[in-house]
C-alpha cells in the first residue's frame, strides 16, 4: 500500500526567508501524482502545487517550488520570501486512481 | 462560481446518536471525495463518487456509515449511530475528474460525539 510521510510536525521560519518541508512516500506504481496542499487557520484546503512522476522537471509556483527525487521517492516543497500569509498546515499527498493518501502534515509559522 | 460547501459547520452529538452531513460539489464536478480527519492524525479516504455510483469504497471503517449521492448532484454521510471514535473533521471535495485533476476542498465538518 501507498504511505506518505512528513517527518516535521511544526516548522517555523522569519519573513522574507525561504523554507523547505519534506515529504517522502513509498509506492510499487511507475506514474503518479503527488500534491501539496495548504490549510490555513480556519479556512478550507487548498492546492499548492502538483507533479506528474513522469516529468523530470520540478513543478514551479510563483514562490512555491518541488525538489521531486523519483528514485528516492522524495518531494519537498520549497518556499521563498515566506509570507505572514503563508501560515498554515502543508499536507503532503499522493494520488492513487482517485483518491489521495495524505501525510500527517507539517504546521508551518512564519514569524514576522 | 461556488465552492464546495458542506454543511453543518460543527456538530456536537451524543454517543448513540444519529448524524448526517452534507456535501455540496462544485456544479458540473462528477466526482465526489469524502474525507475524515481525526485529531492529530492524518486525512484518510473514505469514499469516491462518480456520479451517483461509488468507484471506491474502501475507506469507510465499518456499516454505520453511509454515503449517498442521490441524483449525481450533493452527497450526504450519515453515522448511525455515532461512537466516541468517530469524532474529526469530515472534509468533501470534488474534481471534474481524476489522474491530474486537482480535488476542490470544502471546510469541513466538525463531529464532536459526547
Amino acid at each position: 500500500a501507498q504511505t506518505v510521510t512528513q517527518s516535521q510536525p511544526e516548522m517555523s521560519v522569519q519573513e522574507a526567508e525561504t523554507v523547505t518541508l519534506s515529504c517522502t512516500y513509498d509506492t510499487s506504481e511507475s506514474n503518479y501524482y503527488l500534491f501539496w496542499y495548504k490549510q490555513p487557520p480556519s479556512r478550507q484546503m487548498i492546492l499548492v502545487i502538483r507533479q506528474e512522476a513522469y516529468k523530470q522537471q520540478n513543478a514551479t509556483e510563483n514562490r512555491f517550488s518541488v525538489n521531486f527525487q523519483k528514485a528516492a521517492k522524495s518531494f519537498s516543497l520549497k518556499i521563498s520570501d515566506s509570507q505572514l500569509g503563508d501560515t498554515a498546515m502543508y499536507f503532503c499527498a499522493f494520488k492513487e486512481g482517485g483518491k489521495l493518501i495524505f501525510g500527517q502534515g507539517t504546521e508551518l509559522s512564519v514569524k514576522p | 462560481e461556488a465552492g464546495v460547501t458542506q454543511f453543518p459547520s460543527h456538530s456536537v452529538i451524543e454517543k448513540g446518536q444519529t448524524v448526517t452531513l452534507r456535501c455540496d460539489p462544485i456544479s458540473g464536478h462528477d466526482n465526489l471525495y469524502w474525507y475524515r480527519r481525526v485529531m492529530g492524525k492524518e486525512i484518510k479516504f473514505l469514499l469516491h463518487f462518480v456520479k451517483e455510483s461509488k468507484q471506491d469504497e474502501s475507506g469507510m471503517p465499518n456499516n454505520r456509515f453511509l454515503a449517498e449521492r442521490t441524483g449525481g448532484t450533493y452527497s450526504t454521510l450519515k453515522v448511525q449511530p455515532a461512537e466516541l471514535e468517530d469524532s474529526g473533521v469530515y472534509f468533501c471535495a470534488s474534481s471534474e475528474g481524476q489522474g491530474a485533476y486537482e480535488q476542490y476542498f470544502g471546510p469541513g465538518t466538525r463531529l464532536t460525539v459526547t
